[in-house]
C-alpha cells in the first residue's frame, strides 16, 4: 500500500506571495498524482493532475512538478480565494487502491 | 453543466445501514465512474472505492470491504453507497465524484452522523 505525506501540515503565506506545497509517496508513483483545493464546507476542487497538467479552469498561477516519489505544487502568487487546504492524491497502477496526503493548510499570514 | 446531487444528511444508530444516492447530470453517466470519498469532521479525505457506471464494476478500499456496497442505477443516472454496520467512526462527510483514479467533478456531500 503507497502511503502519501504532505508537508507542511501548516503554511503561512501573505497574500501576494508564492506558496510551496510538497507531497511524497511512499513508493514511486510515476506521474499518476493529483492535487485537490478544499474550501471550509465545500467539496474538493481538481486543481493538477498528471503531476503537472491544470484541470479545466484553473489558473496559470497553480503549476505542478515532480515525479516517481516527490512533488510539488507551487501557487505562484497567492490571492484571498486561494487560502485552503491542498490534498495530493495517487493513483499508480490504477485499480490499485488510490490514496490521498493528509493535507496542507495554506492560511493568512 | 455537470453536475453530481447527493442526498440529504442522515442520523444513523450503531449497527444500523445508511445508503446515500448520487445523481448525476449533464453527460453520458455510462461513460465515467463514479468514485465515493468521504471526510470524517476536521479530518482528511478517505478513499472508499469506485463504481463503473459502464458494467458495475467495483473496487473497493480493503478497510472496507465487507461492509460496503457501490451500487449505480443507469435508468436513472443515480449511483448508491450503501455501508453497514455503521460505527462511530463512520460519522463524516461522504462525497460521490466522477472518474476512476482522477475526480474532476464532485457532488455536495452528504452528512452521515452515527450515534446512539
Amino acid at each position: 500500500e503507497i502511503v502519501m505525506t504532505q508537508s507542511p501540515a501548516t503554511l503561512s503565506v501573505s497574500p501576494g506571495e508564492r506558496a510551496t506545497l510538497s507531497c511524497r509517496a511512499s513508493q514511486s508513483v510515476s506521474s499518476n498524482l493529483a492535487w485537490y483545493q478544499q474550501k471550509p464546507g465545500q467539496a474538493p476542487r481538481l486543481l493538477i493532475y498528471g503531476a503537472s497538467t491544470r484541470a479545466t479552469g484553473i489558473p496559470a498561477r497553480f503549476s505542478g512538478s515532480g515525479s516517481g516519489t516527490e512533488f510539488t505544487l507551487t501557487i505562484s502568487s497567492l490571492q484571498s480565494e486561494d487560502f485552503a487546504v491542498y490534498y495530493c492524491q495517487q493513483y499508480n497502477n490504477w485499480p490499485s487502491p488510490i490514496a490521498f496526503g493528509p493535507g496542507t493548510k495554506v492560511d493568512i499570514k | 453543466q455537470v453536475q453530481l446531487v447527493q442526498s440529504g444528511a442522515e442520523v444513523k444508530k450503531p449497527g444500523a445501514s445508511v445508503k446515500v444516492s448520487c445523481k448525476a447530470s449533464g453527460y453520458t453517466f455510462t461513460s465515467y465512474g463514479i468514485s465515493w470519498v468521504r471526510q470524517a469532521p476536521g479530518q482528511g479525505l478517505e478513499w472508499m472505492g469506485w463504481i463503473s457506471a459502464y458494467n458495475g464494476n467495483t473496487n473497493y478500499a480493503q478497510k472496507l470491504q465487507g461492509r460496503v456496497t457501490m451500487t449505480t442505477d443507469t435508468s436513472t443516472s443515480t449511483a448508491y453507497m450503501e455501508l453497514r454496520s455503521l460505527r462511530s467512526d463512520d460519522t463524516a462527510v461522504y462525497y460521490c465524484a466522477r472518474g476512476y483514479e482522477v475526480n474532476d467533478y464532485w457532488g455536495q456531500g452528504t452528512l452521515v452522523t452515527v450515534s446512539s
